[in-house]
């Protein structure tokens, strides 16, 4: 079983949409949890890390839920530089930092 | 500026050889990371070092080896043994400073086997 899972998509939306990014862990020893960015064959950037209260960057809206063991991330306002490919990552207890990526989201805006 | 380098950016290699893939990193981090990502999948741990001379091995450490000199140095060798060695190499970098350790990424290595 895969430590994180996410819905490869891919989600093809409008300008200006709202849009909502599910993934789930397998372990609930996980410690941390981040969402990344990939463009097209670059590296992953960070885009935020995801706190037990949920916390909110600018348009982006980041939520955690230990009891169902997954995480969300929600753009508002969809801009055309928000396509790209979202990683969910998960870090687990006493493993030295050890980063468990999903295999991504695929985001396109359209005009 | 602070960041971490990768070289080369594309790698060309013949079936049997091996060759290191580089990487060097001037943020003082502690641990360093390497991963493989193919297309359509996420990024799979192949070693990672939390310290100068010690490494372990991750999910996928068969066919490759590293090294951990330096604080600032973690190259990775793609051996022959590796079976499936074309992919994206993508090596990481992060502080040692307890939870929330964002890992900071080079800008990769496109290796394909001809």
């Amino acid at each position: 079983r895969k430590e994180v899972e996410q819905d490869p998509g891919p989600f093809n939306v409008p300008e200006g949409a709202t849009v909502a990014f599910n993934c789930t862990y397998s372990n609930s020893a996980s410690q941390s949890f981040f969402w990344y960015r990939q463009d097209c064959r670059k590296e992953p950037k960070l885009l935020m890390s995801v706190y037990s209260s949920g916390n909110e960057d600018g348009r982006f809206t980041a939520q955690l839920n230990r009891a169902s063991q997954y995480i969300s991330l929600l753009i508002r306002d969809s801009k055309l530089s928000d396509s790209a490919t979202y990683l969910c990552v998960v870090t687990l207890l006493n493993t030295g930092n050890q980063f468990y990526f999903g295999t991504g989201t695929s985001l396109t805006v359209i005009p | 500026d602070g960041g971490i380098t990768q070289s080369p950016k594309y790698l060309f290699r013949k079936e049997g050889q091996n060759v290191t893939l580089s990487c060097e990193q001037n943020l003082n981090h502690d641990a360093m990371y390497w991963y493989r990502q193919d297309p359509g999948q996420g990024l799979r741990l192949i070693y990672y070092s939390q310290i100068v001379n010690d490494f372990q091995k991750g999910d996928i450490a068969e066919g490759y080896s590293v090294s951990r000199e330096k604080k600032e140095s973690f190259p990775l060798t793609v051996t022959s043994a590796q079976k499936n060695p074309t992919a994206f190499y993508l090596c990481a970098s992060s502080a040692d400073r307890g939870r929330d350790n964002e890992q900071f990424f080079g800008p990769g290595t496109r290796l394909t086997v001809l």
